[in-house]
């Protein structure tokens, strides 16, 4: 299917355990992005990448590793998940640079920590 | 830092209209987003400004003055299924983008 997917849609995890979010795109854009969304914040980068093998840091990285060895794949890993990092995640792509482009949204990833 | 200020709820009246606002920090401004996010979704674009002024589209309009750090979302003629949150976003020229925390519309018949 065209667009942007992610994997899981829904998760539940215990603190300490290793946790991988899958995201998908089928547009080769080149930017993608991962973003959490919590009750009174906006949406808060996490990690974005520029293109295969080009990754940056976000507003709030600590606690998530990201890689990209290929255009359409983004996962994001808790490398040791704790309660705080309970969140909605999603990913995003766009053609351009963040702020300059209208970004696509997966449909996210409802993520629980106990 | 960059704050983004918008209400957090408004409620309107179906069929009537509502503006909704936005206001932020002017210095590296690059452009502003406005996207609707309905409950348990993902945030889907609405609009795009650059330039000052009003762009419509439809039965939404998006309006933004530069010099104000001032942009509002106006939907007019509403729907029931225009209940949602809407996220006003600006892009600053250091490429970063930076999201207001939403305002829920609620709609009532």
């Amino acid at each position: 299917d065209a667009g942007i997917t992610q994997s899981p849609r829904y998760k539940i995890t215990e603190t300490g355990r290793q946790v991988t979010l899958m995201c998908h795109q089928t547009w080769s854009h080149s930017y993608m992005f991962w973003y959490r969304q919590d009750l009174g914040h906006g949406l808060r980068l996490i990690y974005y990448s520029a293109a295969a093998d080009i990754t940056d840091k976000g507003e709030v990285p600590d606690g998530y590793v990201v890689s990209r060895s290929k255009t359409e794949n983004f996962p994001l890993t808790l490398e040791s998940a704790t309660r705080s990092q309970t969140s909605v995640y999603f990913c995003a792509s766009s053609e351009g640079l963040a702020g300059a482009a209208e970004q696509f949204f997966g449909p996210g990833t409802r993520l629980t920590v106990l | 830092g960059q704050n983004i200020d918008q209400p957090t709820e408004m409620t309107a009246t179906e069929g009537a209209i509502v503006q909704i606002n936005c206001t932020y920090q002017t210095s590296g401004f690059n452009g502003l987003f406005w996207y609707q996010q309905h409950a348990g979704e993902a945030p889907t674009f609405l609009s795009y400004n650059v330039l000052d002024g009003l762009e419509e589209k439809g039965r939404f309009s998006s309006f933004l003055s530069r010099s104000k750090g001032y942009s509002y979302l106006l939907l007019k003629e509403l729907q029931m299924k225009d209940s949602a949150s809407y996220l006003c976003a600006v892009g600053y020229s250091n490429y970063q983008l930076i999201w207001g925390a939403g305002t829920k519309l609620i709609i009532k018949p």
